[in-house]
This record gives C-alpha cells, structure tokens and sequence, in this order.
C-alpha cells in the first residue's frame, strides 16, 4: 500500500463538528475509492471517483456525507455534522487508468481513523 | 447485495504449521484479490487473482480463483509469527469497479 497517502491519521471531533479526511492516490492513478470500516468488520464500499466525477456512490449514507475528486489536488471526504456512529477508519485506495500494466489492482492507504466524542 | 463469506472468524496454529482459508460468495466475480491487515494499518495487498481457475503464489502464500468464479482459497505454509494479522478476501466484478470484502479471519500463531 505504499504510495497511497491518507491524512491525518488520526482525527477527533466532537458532535456536531465537521470531519475532513483527505486522500492522495499512486502516481499514475486515476481512480479513488472510499471505504469505511468498523470494529471488528470488513470495509465497505462508500464511493468511487475519478478526477472531478463520482463514478459510484452507492454506499454513501444519504446525508452528511461527501466526497470529491478535484482536477488538481487530493481526494476529499467530507462528513457534517458528526455523530458517534462515524467512529471509524476510513479508507482510501488507488487503481491506475484501464489499461495499465499493473492491471486493474486496487491499493490501501493506511486509513484515517475518526474518533468522535 | 454481493456478500463474501469467510470463515471460520479465527483461526490458531503452531508455528511450522500450513493452514488454509476458504472465501465463498454467492454471486460470481471477475476478480478475486487477497488482502492481510495489521492492528491500526491498512489491508495489504498479498495475491491477486484474475481468471478462472488461476493459481498463483507469492511466497509461502498461494491462491486460486475457484473455477464457478464463486470461491477461492489462500494458503499459507510454514507460518510463522509475523503471519499474524486479519486475512481479507474481496471480490470485484469488473476493472477499476468497488471491491466487495468479507468480514476477514484473524489468524493467531503460536510459537
């Protein structure tokens, strides 16, 4: 998973406060993907984008929850409005354009862990 | 939705013992990758696998794609301490689409 940076990696908000987690992918990839994972669970699949389109949002809770892919800097995952439930550790992963010699393989930040309080 | 299952939740061996983990899902997929996870890290790549029926090893690690497309296997031999961790299997139906996880097997192994 080297390559995919997540900052920070740790981060605690109170209610009602914004978190934001912010994600840079491999160089040469395009793609990103969101995961999110609870104690003891395997990551589930939020949202998927490529430079400045969301793909696939199909696991975005319907509100408080954004994320955005920009042209020039890194990916954003925003959550408003925090509630304790967001505790998590939130994932980011790279894949490289179609077509690519490494395939269509998807890489791991190391996480971003929000505690909220 | 697409689940993976993997079981059983924990496993624990000897150190110098071969063990195997089986990952089922009920739905077919495309791809099929191996994932480890230490305590406060993200999932690790290990092996991916990409056709049916497919074996591939990277190691003492070893994985096939099962040929219905709805199972594969990880096979770890001679382990040793630092196999400790969360093993994760995940599914992907086509190139650069989500990938579906199972709930992951932590493996313990004594010395």
């Amino acid at each position: 998973n080297a390559g995919v940076m997540q900052n920070p990696r740790h981060l605690v908000r109170r209610r009602g406060q914004e978190a934001r987690l912010r994600c840079s992918p491999m160089k040469g990839h395009s793609h990103v993907y969101w995961y999110r994972q609870l104690p003891e669970e395997g990551l589930k699949f939020m949202v998927y984008l490529q430079k400045e389109n969301i793909i696939d949002e199909s696991g975005m809770p319907k509100e408080r929850f954004s994320a955005e892919f920009p042209k020039e800097g890194p990916s954003i995952l925003r959550i408003q409005q925090v509630v304790r439930g967001d505790s998590a550790a939130y994932f980011c992963a790279s894949s490289p354009t179609p077509g690519a010699r490494s395939g269509n393989t998807i890489y791991f930040g190391e996480g971003s862990w929000l505690t909220v309080v | 939705g697409q689940q993976l299952n993997q079981s059983p939740q924990s496993m624990f061996i000897q150190e110098g013992e071969d063990v195997s983990m089986n990952c089922t899902s009920s739905s077919i997929f495309n791809t099929w990758l191996w994932y480890k996870q230490d305590p406060g890290e993200g999932p690790v790549l290990l092996i991916a696998l990409y056709k049916a029926g497919e074996l591939t090893s990277n190691g003492r690690l070893t994985a096939q794609f099962g040929i219905t497309r709805k199972d594969s296997f990880l096979n770890i031999s001679a382990s040793i301490p630092s196999d400790v961790g969360i093993y994760f299997c995940a599914g992907q139906t086509g190139a650069n689409s989500k990938l579906t996880f199972g709930k992951g097997i932590t493996l313990s192994v004594r010395p």
